[in-house]
């Protein structure tokens, strides 16, 4: 079955705990992004990746990074969680980068910094 | 800066009634529009509109763009309760690989 997946799917974590979430996708898909959701903002890109080893900031990258070291993975890194990074977090992929449209999205990964 | 804004921000119709979702951009090199849905889980992919494409439609579900007045409207006929959702509009930035998203509409649909 042609999905995304996302893990964790909860994570409850205190301030200054570095963490990973992950995210793979098994469409061969040249193109990957992650966003955030809060309430009232819509979905608010963080960084995404035209291909491997190609990354690149989107709206509010700040506290995060991500790597893109093979095509289906596209983990997120928290270095040093703050409890404004408390959001639901999606990743999504698609076979085009070029209008990045018809994006394929994770089951997003809830997340919660105390 | 790449700027897309949704209204109404909430809706709430019975069943039957027809809605009006809008979504109004501004971005330097516009290339497509996105119209998302969200119920409780991720959003799926329901149109993209293009320059060459500015009319979609889909059983109840149809949407133009209207590049001269810079926006976009998601129209939905005889609701359902299934139609209970946020929808989300999204174009493209002006840097190949970003996406910018509007707030989202909630839309609530009674019995």
């Amino acid at each position: 079955e042609a999905q995304v997946t996302q893990n964790p799917r909860y994570l409850i974590t205190v301030t200054g705990k570095k963490l990973t979430v992950t995210c793979s996708q098994n469409m061969n898909h040249e193109y990957m992004s992650w966003y955030r959701q809060d309430p009232g903002l819509g979905l608010r890109q963080i960084y995404y990746s035209m291909n491997v080893e190609v990354t690149d900031k989107g709206d509010v990258p700040e506290g995060y990074k991500v790597s893109r070291k093979e095509k289906r993975n596209f983990p997120l890194i928290l270095e040093s969680p703050s409890p404004n990074q408390t959001s639901l977090y999606f990743c999504a992929s698609s076979f085009s980068s070029g209008t990045a449209a018809e994006q394929y999205f994770g089951p997003g990964t809830r997340l919660t910094v105390t | 800066e790449d700027k897309v804004v949704q209204s109404p921000l909430s809706l709430v119709v019975h069943e039957g009634d027809t809605v009006t979702l809008n979504c109004s951009y501004e971005v330097t090199n516009f290339r497509s529009l996105l119209w998302y849905k969200q119920e409780k889980k991720a959003p799926t992919f329901l149109f993209m509109l293009t320059s060459s494409g500015i009319e979609k439609k889909s059983g109840r579900l149809s949407s133009i763009l209207d590049k001269k007045e810079l926006f976009s409207i998601l129209n939905i006929t005889a609701t359902q309760t299934g139609d209970s959702a946020v929808y989300l509009c999204a174009t493209p930035g002006t840097s190949y690989g970003k996406l910018t998203f509007g707030q989202g509409t909630i839309l609530t649909v009674h019995p």
